[in-house]
């Protein structure tokens, strides 16, 4: 059973304008949230995090949003460029970090930038 | 700063052949992490390990052994591959509070 849900395999949008990709959450013990971005062939790398404590993280074009009543969380992209296109990973743990126990990831959603 | 260094970048095992994927990270990381990731889907946790000569299983750790004897190196054993362990392999580090750092992968196939 998924317990971090990622239902956009893929998502395409046009370059300069907002990337939303969404993630969804079915255990209420998870308290930290992070995205993750990796190109083909790397590994993954980390974005942007979020604890259950915040309904907002901004870094630079990057914000994460955190609805913990409804299990969800987003990453918005703004202004999306070329070097966006990837696929981002949603990720969970039970503590803050890495999670001493690790991380619980989505499927991911593979982001395309149209020029 | 080389940060987490996995070798062999690519390898293929004959079924009930057996190997060894390194980990090394030079950031002093207490914790460290062993996913696989499937076409697909995404990583899931196979082994991890708090510190040195201390290790735990993950969501999928049936095929595989690890072992922490040094605070930079976590490397996992495959004793007898099967084709169902054909996959990549992530190696990741990380302080208590801080995101994972992750290796560049092992894409093993298994034939």
């Amino acid at each position: 059973d998924q317990q971090v849900k990622q239902n956009s395999p893929s998502l395409s949008v046009q370059e300069g304008r907002i990337s939303i990709l969404n993630c969804d959450y079915t255990n209420s013990m998870f308290d930290y949230f992070l995205w993750y971005k990796k190109y083909p062939a790397e590994g993954p790398t980390f974005l942007i995090s979020i604890s259950s404590i915040k309904d907002k993280n901004e870094d630079g074009r990057f914000t994460v949003f955190l609805n913990k009543s409804a299990k969800h969380l987003s990453l918005h992209i703004v202004p999306s460029q070329p070097g966006d296109s990837a696929v981002y990973f949603c990720a969970a743990s039970g503590g803050a970090g890495g999670g001493a126990d690790g991380l619980t990831f989505g499927k991911g959603t593979h982001l395309i930038i149209q020029p | 700063n080389a940060g987490v260094t996995q070798t062999p970048k690519f390898r293929i095992l004959k079924i009930g052949q057996s190997m060894t994927l390194q980990c090394a990270q030079d950031m002093n990381h207490n914790y460290m992490y062993w996913y696989r990731q499937d076409p697909g889907m995404g990583l899931k946790l196979i082994y991890y390990s708090v510190g040195a000569g201390i290790t735990d299983k993950g969501e999928v750790p049936n095929g595989y052994n690890v072992s922490r004897s040094t605070t930079e190196d976590f490397p996992l054993r495959l004793e007898l591959a099967a084709p169902s362990q054909t996959s990549v392999y992530f190696c990741a580090s990380s302080l208590r509070t801080s995101a994972a750092f992750f290796g560049q992968g092992t894409r093993l196939t298994v034939v």
